[in-house]
């Protein structure tokens, strides 16, 4: 157990719907990272938060957003899904180099 | 930006033997290389991290190797196991703490027989 909760753990969806993907850090990790791994992929880096600020953005679409809140806990919103999107989310949390990463949550959109 | 490759995309060995997976990377700045292990619709977990500034770190059965000059690094599994058995992530990061973030690999199958 890494320490990083993810919620929910699956979530099945129509296509043009929104969903909001949950995710808490270790105790202490100020940094939060988001990533998409699709069917057989690799692990695609979409944003990076840091006590509330985003840092960084990796190939994140528009229809996405992300977000960290005071307690440090993060939202991913996905918005007008298609299909492409179902994958595994992933988020990590970092206090400084090493990220651990959540169980993940799966998409499937239908 | 960094672009980090990883080959190769699939590596099949005998249990015992061992079993090599390398990575190069573009950026020069890059300071810091963990690999993560991912079973089948599991998370990656870290097995194993080096920084730039160490050429070599063992940890039991699994190695790094770092080449600065050259820009690449190589993880060594020695005397296989099928729970090895997994996709294997190699990652670069540019920067410390919480200025940069990591680009990874593609991935290694890596399938151990018994």
């Amino acid at each position: 157990d890494s320490g990083v909760t993810q919620t929910p753990k699956h979530l099945i969806t129509a296509t043009g719907q929104r969903v909001t993907l949950r995710c808490s850090p270790r105790s202490g990790d100020l940094s939060v990272y988001w990533y998409q791994q699709s069917l057989d992929q690799g692990l695609q880096f979409l944003i990076h938060y840091y006590n509330g600020e985003e840092r960084a953005k990796g190939n994140i679409l528009e229809r996405f957003s992300a977000q960290q809140f005071p307690d440090l806990h993060s939202e991913l919103n996905l918005s007008s899904l298609e299909l492409g999107d179902s994958a595994l989310y992933f988020c990590a949390s970092s206090e400084e180099d090493t990220q651990y990463f959540g169980p993940g949550t799966r998409l499937t959109v239908l | 930006g960094e672009n980090v490759e990883q080959h190769p995309s699939t590596l099949s060995v005998q249990e015992g033997d061992s079993a090599v997976i390398k990575c190069t990377y573009s950026d020069s700045a890059s300071n810091y290389f963990p690999w993560y292990k991912q079973e089948l619709g599991k998370r990656p977990q870290l097995i194993i991290d080096i920084r730039s500034n160490v050429g070599e770190k063992k940890d039991q059965r699994i190695a790094v190797t770092l080449n600065k000059t050259a820009k690449h690094f190589s993880l060594h599994i020695t005397e296989t196991q099928p729970e090895d058995s997994a996709v294997y992530f190699c990652a670069a990061k540019r920067h410390g703490g919480s200025q940069g973030n990591l680009i990874f690999g593609k991935g290694t199958k890596l399938s151990v027989k018994p």
